[in-house]
């Protein structure tokens, strides 16, 4: 079935650092593929999205690519805040499900030191 | 303002209770969803509704129960089934339209204890 794979965290970076979160996924056919952000003892909100390969979705600084020969939709962001702490999900939708089911990563957890 | 609102925030049961989780949405939104979040995991499935009085058992729906009887409220019951009920509980809701990427809202959450 349809799964997410993401970098085990947590992640703890200096202010200013660039951000990588890795993210790779197994499915059949074009999945749409999704970030999502959670802050502390808040819901999750969503980030960037793509549904197309070689897609590029971006938002308050951070870029992923929809990449479709590495199965890969790794999270970046060239220089990080404090206000970025949070734990990021990956998740993807698949191509051939009858609703709008979505598959989430475990989870990466940021903490950004001043 | 447009959002889904859960209440309450933190909720606490003694064993062998039944408790209720609320979620309301006026996004007018179709379809609806309940996750669980245990600490370190990713989002659960529990229950989902694609439409007015209709739900369907995602993943782990065993020891809940779900109501879809009006389209802006999808309320949770924790029934003295699930033997782990301790965690966070999460409501989204989406367009609803199959086959388009539709990104999926989520409330603020309730924190669930078993005293």
């Amino acid at each position: 079935g349809d799964s997410v794979t993401q970098m085990e965290g947590p992640v703890t970076l200096s202010e200013e650092a660039f951000l990588t979160i890795n993210c790779t996924y197994t499915a059949t056919g074009y999945p749409s593929l999704f970030w999502y952000v959670q802050y502390p003892g808040e819901g999750l909100q969503l980030l960037l999205k793509a549904t197309k390969a070689d897609d590029k979705g971006s938002n308050k600084g951070f870029e992923a690519t929809y990449r479709k020969e590495t199965t890969s939709f790794h999270l970046e962001k060239g220089s990080v805040q404090v206000s970025d702490s949070a734990v990021y999900f990956c998740a993807l939708r698949g191509a051939k499900t009858s609703y709008d089911k979505v598959i989430f990563g475990p989870g990466t957890s940021l903490s950004v030191i001043p | 303002d447009g959002g889904i609102t859960q209440s309450p925030k933190y909720l606490f049961r003694k064993e062998g209770q039944n408790v209720t989780l609320s979620c309301e949405q006026n996004l007018n939104h179709d379809a609806m969803y309940w996750y669980r979040q245990d600490p370190g995991q990713g989002l659960r499935l529990i229950y989902y509704s694609q439409i007015v009085n209709d739900f369907q058992k995602g993943d782990i729906a065993e020891g809940y129960s779900v109501s879809r009887e009006k389209k802006e409220s999808f309320p949770l019951t924790v029934t003295s089934a699930q033997k782990n009920p301790t965690a966070f509980y999460l409501c989204a809701s989406s367009i609803g339209t199959s086959g388009i990427a539709d990104t999926q809202y989520f409330g603020p959450g309730t924190r669930l204890t078993v005293l």
